[in-house]
């Protein structure tokens, strides 16, 4: 079965500053990978998504992110971050077997951004 | 746009009860899913549906049944609440074809008390 691992509960950066969040995944082939955010009190918003070809894909709000398959990796990063950018982050492994497009989520990740 | 509302925000129920949650999708997408979601814990998915009336056991049913009687419904049915389901629960839908590929769209949630 497929794994997702978030290694940082929390962090924390200033504004403007870079953002990198980590995502290491377990799958026994090339995955689908996902990146979503959640404001407070929100349901999941999809940031980006991996299914193949250019390992760096760009998403909306200024988010790219990179995979990385010798390092089962999937981080999310911004050059230059803003205060509403803080938030908690999943990353997530999609399914291609099955009956449904079911998804395995991480733990999360917690954004704050001070100014 | 894909539209997931979820019947209540928040809710607040005695142990014991019986208890409904609704989801209604309106793009006519096949797959839909419940999920709860706990600080730390990340997704969880308790059960979703690839079709109507029919259903599967996600990670964590215990506790919990579904129904799906129309393509846009899903409800997630609480048969007797206790105060370790006190939780935020989360829908989601996706359309076909299957195969992991399918962003997932989510509700904005709904924060079950269970007291």
């Amino acid at each position: 079965a497929q794994s997702v691992t978030q290694p940082d509960i929390h962090i924390t950066v200033s504004e403007g500053a870079s953002l990198e969040l980590r995502c290491n995944y377990s799958y026994g082939a090339t995955p689908y990978l996902f990146w979503y955010v959640q404001s407070p009190g929100q349901g999941l918003q999809l940031l980006l998504k991996y299914f193949s070809g250019d390992t760096l894909v760009q998403g909306i709000k200024g988010f790219e992110a990179e995979f990385k398959r010798s390092q089962s990796s999937f981080n999310l990063r911004k050059p230059s971050v803003h205060w509403s950018d803080a938030a908690e982050y999943f990353c997530a492994v999609g399914d291609p077997t099955g009956t449904a497009s079911k998804l395995t989520f991480g733990t999360g990740t917690r954004l704050q951004v001070t100014l | 746009d894909v539209k997931v509302t979820q019947s209540s925000r928040y809710l607040v129920k005695r142990t014991g009860e019986k208890v409904f949650l609704e989801c209604v999708q309106d793009m006519d997408h096949e797959n839909m899913f419940w999920y709860r979601q706990d600080p730390g814990l990340g997704l969880r998915l308790i059960y979703f549906s690839y079709d109507v009336k029919m259903k599967e056991k996600g990670d964590i049913p215990e506790g919990y049944s579904v129904s799906r009687e129309k393509k846009e419904r899903f409800s997630l049915i609480l048969e007797s609440a206790s105060t370790n389901q006190t939780s935020m629960y989360l829908c989601a839908s996706t359309p076909s074809p299957a195969g992991g590929k399918q962003p997932q769209h989510f509700g904005d949630g709904t924060r079950l008390s269970i007291l």
